[in-house]
């Protein structure tokens, strides 16, 4: 069966400093792959899909980064984070031929202080 | 662009039914999901629909799609209290599997 993990769970960072969060995906290949972020109290925003390795497609222009040096492996990024960052950080896969549905991991919750 | 909107709260008691709507934006979307978060966690696929059905039912779960209205709604049945929970809509974009999601339902379950 296939299951997504996501670390750090939690993590509270000061303004100014870098970020990387990760995403692994297992008993799947070649899966689409995606970026949530969800503010306090509000819905989802994507913020990077990926289609296949080193290949990112970025929906809003923002202070973040992804990268995908696997397979099953998405990366989020940023060099100096802003208070603006703050939020619940969603990783997600589909499969290629599927019917789209898109299976979630557990979620990063980032403070930035 | 335009939201995929739902309304933000809903409070039910315990075995009543609940509705949540939604209105998506995209007539050309191929399947339409309904996804359940939990506080804290990550979000879960409850059920989804294929845009040429009129209702889809799931156990306690039955999914009608207007498509003339672009409406959409999860009717939950005997609702209990651990149907509380976030509940969102989300119509496919037909993009490498993107979906748009809703603003999410708020699901309270009163005794």
């Amino acid at each position: 069966s296939q299951t997504i993990h996501q670390w750090p769970a939690t993590l509270v960072q000061p303004v100014g400093s870098p970020l990387s969060l990760e995403c692994t995906v297992e008993g799947t290949s070649n899966p689409n792959l995606y970026w949530y972020r969800q503010a306090a109290g509000r819905g989802l925003q994507l913020l990077f899909y990926s289609v296949g390795i080193g290949q990112i497609s970025s929906e809003v222009p923002q202070n973040l980064s992804a990268s995908r040096p696997q397979d099953r492996q998405f990366i989020l990024s940023s060099k100096k984070l802003l208070l603006s960052d703050s939020g619940f950080y969603l990783c997600a896969w589909s499969v290629k031929a599927g019917n789209g549905e898109q299976y979630f991991g557990p979620g990063t919750r980032l403070t930035v202080t | 662009g335009e939201d995929v909107e739902q309304s933000l709260f809903l409070s039910v008691r315990e075995g009543d039914s609940s509705v949540i709507n939604c209105t998506y934006t995209d007539s050309s979307s191929t399947y339409l999901y309904w996804y359940k978060q939990e506080p804290g966690a990550g979000l879960q696929l409850l059920t989804y629909i294929f845009s040429n059905m009129d209702m889809k039912q799931d156990q306690r779960l039955t999914v009608l799609l207007n498509k003339k209205d672009k409406h959409l709604s999860l009717r939950i049945a005997d609702t209990q209290t651990g149907d509380s929970a976030i509940y969102f809509c989300a119509e496919d974009t037909g993009t490498a599997s993107k979906l748009t999601f809703g603003t999410g339902t708020r699901l309270q379950v009163t005794l």
